[in-house]
């Protein structure tokens, strides 16, 4: 199975500064078909996940333009561009380009 | 609005059967994969089982096969996650998520299993 780290796993963040999570793959998650299936989410305390990003850098509808995802191959980043109270939570990259899905093991945000 | 509500999750002991169920809402059910995706407490997230729309292919991670099987009802846009021989380590938030394009667009909230004596 691909292998799914980040870095950090802990990241403490002051509201208004930005803040960049590390994603990286054992093998390229570029698929056959020309795509790069590498997600981004975030879960809040007590609620479940959410998709921020899909394919790298495509931001779901609803979610704020501070965030962006960028990257290939093996290595992704998240940014974000000024930390908000409600940006706090676990972010968790995940492929799904290679059988099975695999999630990386999150980085928890919290306010400095 | 895409919604999904899981239930079922519950106390049970080692060794032992639980039925997870999933209702969708809000899309057109019979045009997606459907999957479940645990988290064990204070861990990360671990994806269990994928149903593709017509119900005819299933996949299992390895840590489940032959213990869960997974099964949908399209014309009650509901997906189900059968599991016997429970283990201590089957303890988690189950998922209902719904797949599309390579991708766990839509999670529900979540329901308990817990595998104790």
């Amino acid at each position: 199975d691909v292998v799914m780290t980040q870095s950090p796993l802990s990241l403490p963040v002051t509201l208004g500064q930005p803040a960049s999570i590390s994603c990286r793959s054992s093998r390229s998650l570029v698929h056959s078909d020309g795509n790069t299936y590498l997600d981004w989410l975030h879960q809040r305390p007590g609620q479940s996940p959410r998709r921020l990003i899909h394919k790298v850098s495509k931001r779901d509808s609803g979610v704020p333009d501070r965030f962006s995802g960028s990257g290939s191959g093996t290595d992704f980043t998240l940014k974000i561009s000024r930390v908000e109270a409600e940006d706090v939570g676990v972010y968790y990259c995940v492929q799904i380009t290679h059988w099975p899905p695999v999630f990386g093991p999150g980085t928890k945000v919290d306010i400095k | 609005e895409v919604q999904l509500v899981e239930s079922g999750g519950d106390l049970v002991q080692p060794g032992g059967s639980l039925r997870l169920s999933c209702a969708a809402s809000g899309f057109t059910f019979s045009n997606y994969f459907m999957n479940w995706v645990r988290q064990a407490p204070g861990k990360e997230l671990e994806w269990v089982a994928n149903i593709r729309p017509d119900g005819v292919d299933t996949y299992y991670a390895d840590s489940v096969r032959g213990r869960f099987t997974i099964s949908r009802d399209n014309p009650k846009n509901s997906v189900f996650l059968q599991m016997h021989s429970l283990r201590a380590e089957d303890t988690a938030v189950y998922y209902c998520a719904r797949g599309f394009e390579y991708s766990f667009d839509s999670w529900g909230q979540g329901t308990l299993v817990t595998v104790s004596s």
